[in-house]
Order: structure tokens, then C-alpha cells, then sequence
């Protein structure tokens, strides 16, 4: 299976700023997502990283509140931007192996005061 | 659209005991995956089994089995001689085959006493 880290593995940020979440994999994989489990619910789906291309984002997420880079096919990040309160939640990336499971990294456990 | 329940909001079960998590599904996709995930505390998402819609038999892994009934579309985990770290939160989700979405059910909070 890949192994998969994410940095930071928590933080704590004021509203109106941004974070940056990096996810690293240790084989190259097609394909890479982001989640977000917000407290006490279910994980969503954000989008799919897509390497060398913008990437698709599932309805209710926008590019410009939830940038994602895929430069490679190794590393993904995830941008919030302009938090609020209610974008606390844990993120995770996952990706696609071996074209039927996904694996999912530690995840990113923020905090918007 | 492609929809997976989880009825059981939380179960407990004695130490060394088999313990069944719910999961129906709902798709006219003919192709599909289905998973089980574990959360602990710590809010990881460990791979547990997965379930593609044209294998014949029911997967297996170590203690997880998941109960495969597609008339009934159910996916069933089934986990034998529970134990102590078997506490978590247990998620049945579903994908298409070669797929890329996974969709992820309510989740079932899972406690086992000693």
C-alpha cells in the first residue's frame, strides 16, 4: 500500500487567514483527493487533485475558497483560504491504488478561532 | 446518485465476541466498489476490506469479513474475537470500479468492553 503524510498535522489559525496543507506520497499514484470531515460527521469529498491540470471540485467547493496544486505525481496541497470558524474540521488527501482502493494520509486537524 | 446507510449510530460488544456494522448501498451503477474504513480517536482513515460488485466471493482480511449480499445491496463487516482496540468509528463507504469518488456513509461508533 502507499504511505502518505500530510503537514501540518494540526494547527490552530485566526479568521481571515489562510493554510496551507501538504500531502506527500511515497509511489507516484493518478490520482489524489481531499476530503474534509467537519466535527462529529461524515467525510465529503472536495475535489481530485488532478497532476498537470486544475482540478475538479465537487458541488458546494470553489476553486477560489479551496485552491489544490498537484505539480507531481507524489505531492498535492490544499489551500483554505479566508477561514472562518466553520471551516474546522479535519482534512484529509487520499489517493487512488492500484485503480480500486484508496488510501487515506494521517489528516490535518484545524482550528478557525 | 449513489447513497450508503449506516442504521447503527453506535454498537457495543464484548471483548472476544463477533460483532456485525450495517451498510446498504444504493446505486444503478452495475459496476462499484464498496469499503470499510476505521477512525480512532486519533482521526486516521486505516483501510479495513473492500468489496468489488463482481467478485464472487466475500472478501476477507485477518478478523474483517464483509458480508456481501447483492439482491439485498448490503456490505455488511463483520469482525470475529473483537478486541479492546477494535474501538473506533467504522465507516462503510462506496466508489465505481476504477473509479474515483468515494462516497462515505454516517458512520457506526463501535465500543468494546471488557
Amino acid at each position: 500500500s502507499a504511505v502518505i503524510s500530510q503537514k501540518p498535522s494540526r494547527d490552530i489559525c485566526q479568521r481571515g487567514t489562510s493554510l496551507t496543507i501538504q500531502c506527500q506520497v511515497d509511489s507516484q499514484v493518478t490520482m489524489m483527493f481531499w476530503y474534509r470531515q467537519q466535527p462529529g460527521q461524515s467525510l465529503t469529498l472536495i475535489a481530485t487533485a488532478n497532476q498537470g491540470s486544475e482540478a475538479t471540485y465537487e458541488s458546494g467547493f470553489v476553486i477560489d475558497k479551496f485552491p489544490i496544486s498537484r505539480p507531481n505525481l507524489t505531492f498535492s496541497t490544499l489551500t483554505v483560504s479566508n477561514m472562518s470558524p466553520e471551516d474546522s474540521s479535519i482534512y484529509l488527501c487520499s489517493v487512488l491504488w492500484l485503480l480500486d482502493t484508496q488510501y487515506f494520509g494521517p489528516g490535518t486537524r484545524l482550528t478557525v478561532l | 446518485a449513489q447513497k450508503i446507510t449506516q442504521t447503527q449510530p453506535g454498537m457495543f460488544v464484548q471483548e472476544k465476541e463477533a460483532v456485525t456494522l450495517d451498510c446498504t448501498y444504493d446505486t444503478s451503477d452495475p459496476s462499484y466498489g464498496l469499503f470499510w474504513y476505521k477512525q480512532p480517536s486519533s482521526g486516521e482513515m486505516i483501510f479495513l476490506i473492500y468489496q468489488g460488485s463482481y467478485d464472487q466471493q466475500n472478501a476477507t482480511e485477518g478478523r474483517y469479513s464483509l458480508n456481501f449480499q447483492k439482491a439485498r445491496k448490503s456490505a455488511n463487516l463483520v469482525i470475529s474475537a473483537s478486541q479492546l482496540g477494535d474501538s473506533a468509528m467504522y465507516f462503510c463507504a462506496m466508489t465505481m470500479e476504477y473509479g474515483n469518488k468515494l462516497v462515505f456513509g454516517a458512520g457506526t461508533i463501535l465500543r468494546v468492553k471488557s
